[in-house]
């Protein structure tokens, strides 16, 4: 089974700091993504890597960044936390594709900006 | 700009009935759809692709179809059971830069399967 893992599963912070979500896969997967989900507006793509060291801007990645050092590994900064930033953050990862095939979620960061 | 329409009212059905779930889609031609289900506070999961090329997939219970004149997909949980209660998404798989691809997912419909 494919495990996407996320370093927390539950975030607060403060405005203006700056912040650090981990997504870690098992299974040698490609291409992984970020993607906030917010009621009403669904699943958006914030960044996205299809190799080690690339990477790539998605729908929404003003006031994010991403790190992918190690193929497993898939960083997500967010430089100066705004309230507006408030969501649940979901990591995925796929095996083919560059963003054709199916999509493997980790369990998911809620994060509250306050 | 691309839009994706999913039927934002739960809908109810009794246990052991078919239930169908409807995705429209706006200005573009995916060549692939996907169908995930989402439990409250979790990630989704992912339950069948369905190409362009292909008019309808099964895999046990499920059934989807894609219907690329009509821009739609269907899809159909046979012998529904109160565990088939989650929100089910349709994505579209979209160009997006180079050679990569994207998912743009709809907003979800809510199934509630009752006793």
């Amino acid at each position: 089974d494919v495990k996407v893992t996320q370093s927390s599963r539950y975030l607060v912070k403060r405005t203006g700091e700056k912040v650090f979500l981990e997504c870690v896969q098992d299974m040698d997967h490609e291409n992984m993504f970020w993607y906030r989900q917010d009621p009403g507006l669904g699943l958006r793509l914030i960044y996205f890597s299809y190799d080690v060291k690339m990477k790539e801007k998605g729908d929404i990645p003003e006031g994010y960044s991403v790190s992918r050092e190690k193929k497993e590994r898939f960083s997500l900064i967010l430089e100066s936390a705004s309230t507006n930033q408030t969501s649940m953050y979901l990591c995925a990862s796929s095996l083919w594709g560059r963003g054709r095939g199916e999509q493997y979620f980790g369990p998911g960061t809620r994060l509250t900006v306050t | 700009s691309q839009k994706i329409e999913q039927n934002s009212e739960a809908l109810n059905i009794q246990e052991g009935k078919t239930a169908t779930l409807t995705c429209n889609y706006t200005n573009y031609s995916p060549a692939y759809l996907q169908w995930y289900r989402q439990d409250p506070g979790r990630g989704p999961v992912f339950l069948l692709l369905i190409r362009e090329n292909e008019k309808e997939k099964r895999k046990e219970r499920l059934k989807v179809t894609f219907d690329t004149t009509l821009k739609q997909s269907l899809f159909h949980i046979t012998a529904s059971q109160p565990a088939d209660s989650a929100t089910y998404l349709c994505a579209l798989v979209l160009p997006y830069t180079g050679t990569a691809s994207k998912l743009t997912f709809g907003t979800g419909t809510r199934l509630q399967v009752t006793l």
